[in-house]
């Protein structure tokens, strides 16, 4: 089975921290994505990276820097957390090409105080 | 832009009945379709896709339908059960893009 894990389920951090998010998948591949989700709106796409070192903005990548030096790890940062960045967040990655289905992490709930 | 929208936020229904959980979308070159079912505090969890050139598939006591003409799809499952119960969305995909579109969710309560 295809596994996506995502550092950690909760977080609390401070307004104004630097915030690493992590996520890893074990099959090998190439399109992994960040998501936000939040009550009414959905799943909003932040950032996706479709290989080592590239990346491309979503729909949402203000406030948000990414990271993927090795093909099984993407990071998602916040540079200086804010309350509005409170949501629960999502990694998702695919095997490659269009067409194919999304695994999903089981989500890193933040909240910034 | 691309939306994809679902019918109702919450859907109640009796043990044992069958539902019927739609999605709209907006864009007619979407060509893959998929239904995510969430459980509260976890991931989404995949559970039927289908593709553009098919109007239906099944899967195990879950169905999904597709209308192209009217941009519709639409998830029914049968014999719906208590651990049925979780957030159920779609996603639409088209053709040449990693993007996925995703409808903001319907609540599927199961009634004992």
């Amino acid at each position: 089975d295809v596994k996506v894990t995502q550092s950690s389920r909760y977080l609390v951090k401070r307004t104004g921290e630097k915030v690493f998010l992590e996520c890893v998948q074990d099959m090998d591949h190439e399109n992994m994505f960040w998501y936000r989700q939040d009550p009414g709106l959905g799943l909003r796409l932040i950032y996706f990276s479709y290989d080592v070192k590239m990346k491309e903005k979503g729909d949402i990548p203000e406030g948000y820097s990414v990271s993927r030096e090795k093909k099984e790890r993407f990071s998602l940062i916040l540079e200086s957390a804010s309350t509005n960045q409170t949501s629960m967040y999502l990694c998702a990655s695919i095997v490659g090409g269009p067409g194919t289905e999304a695994f999903f992490g089981q989500g890193t709930r933040l909240t910034v105080v | 832009g691309e939306s994809v929208g679902l019918h109702l936020p919450t859907l109640s229904v009796q043990e044992g009945d069958n539902s019927i959980i739609n999605c709209a979308y907006s864009n007619s070159a979407s060509d893959y379709f998929i239904w995510y079912k969430q459980e509260s505090g976890k991931g989404p969890q995949f559970i039927i896709d289908i593709r553009s050139n098919m109007d239906k598939r099944q899967g195990q006591r879950v169905t999904v339908l597709l209308n192209k003409t009217v941009k519709h799809l639409s998830l029914q499952i049968a014999a719906t059960q208590p651990g049925d119960s979780a957030v159920y969305f779609c996603a639409v995909l088209s053709s040449g893009t990693y993007k996925y579109i995703f409808g903001t969710g319907t609540r599927l309560k199961v009634l004992a």
